[in-house]
């Protein structure tokens, strides 16, 4: 199955650490990316290949990809990161989105 | 610096075909190491993959929309398209093209993303 669980959404007060996991069928055999969508825009990757970050990305974004559940961690959270979230699978011929998740700074 | 860009009718009426252009500039379409991937977002709604094919011409298509998609590539005009059929309200969505690295299945490099509405 290429179905991905997000929780829909997640709170978490500034400067603390987020926590946002995404399920799936032996996630761990696929590759893992991660998205930032922001109201209006086009999403931003975050993370790729399970765990790396590109060029402009900061560290406080970090994630990891183990069994069925990857997993992205934003720590110290800043107002800037209220945004929605989304995990993308690849195994190398179909691509799967998670349903989302919004991050709310509170 | 590669930049992608849609274009096409913001309206479409029911039944209808909805096509969809994605400009590649500042790169080339032909190139074995990416493909060329059509993703949607419903108004308040996920990301959803359409398909994507690559510059020789093959395609994989999402297996829920796969009896209504086509998708081409046109190395002259260094551009692709989608056509969806048998558009519904359902269809109504913000659609973004965007480039996968075959590696890694990561999309780096996203189009500003055309709204098409289907309605009569």
């Amino acid at each position: 199955s290429s179905e991905l669980t997000q929780p829909p959404s997640v709170s978490v007060s500034p400067r603390q650490a987020a926590t946002i996991t995404c399920s799936g069928d032996k996630l761990q055999d696929k590759f893992v990316s991660w998205y930032l969508q922001r109201p209006g825009q086009s999403p931003l990757l975050l993370i790729y290949q399970d765990f790396k970050r590109p060029s402009g990305i900061p560290e406080r974004f970090s994630a990891s990809n183990s069994g069925n559940t990857a997993t992205l961690t934003i720590s110290g959270t800043q107002d800037s990161d209220e945004a929605d979230y989304y995990c993308q699978a690849w195994d190398s011929t179909t691509v799967a989105f998670g349903g989302g998740t919004k991050l709310t700074v509170l | 610096q590669m930049q992608l860009q849609e274009s096409g009718p913001g309206l479409v009426k029911p039944s209808q075909t909805l096509s969809l252009t994605c400009a590649v500039t500042g790169g080339s379409v032909g190139t074995a190491d990416y493909f060329w991937t059509w993703i949607r977002q419903p108004p308040g709604k996920g990301l959803e993959w359409i398909g994507y094919i690559f510059y020789s011409g093959r395609t994989h298509y999402n297996p829920s929309l796969k009896n209504r998609i086509t998708m081409s590539v046109d190395t002259s005009q260094n551009h692709f398209s989608l056509n969806l059929t048998s558009v519904t309200a359902g269809d109504t969505a913000v659609y973004f093209c965007a480039r996968g690295g075959f590696t890694y299945g990561s999309f780096v490099i996203w189009g500003q993303g055309s709204q098409v509405t289907v309605s009569s």
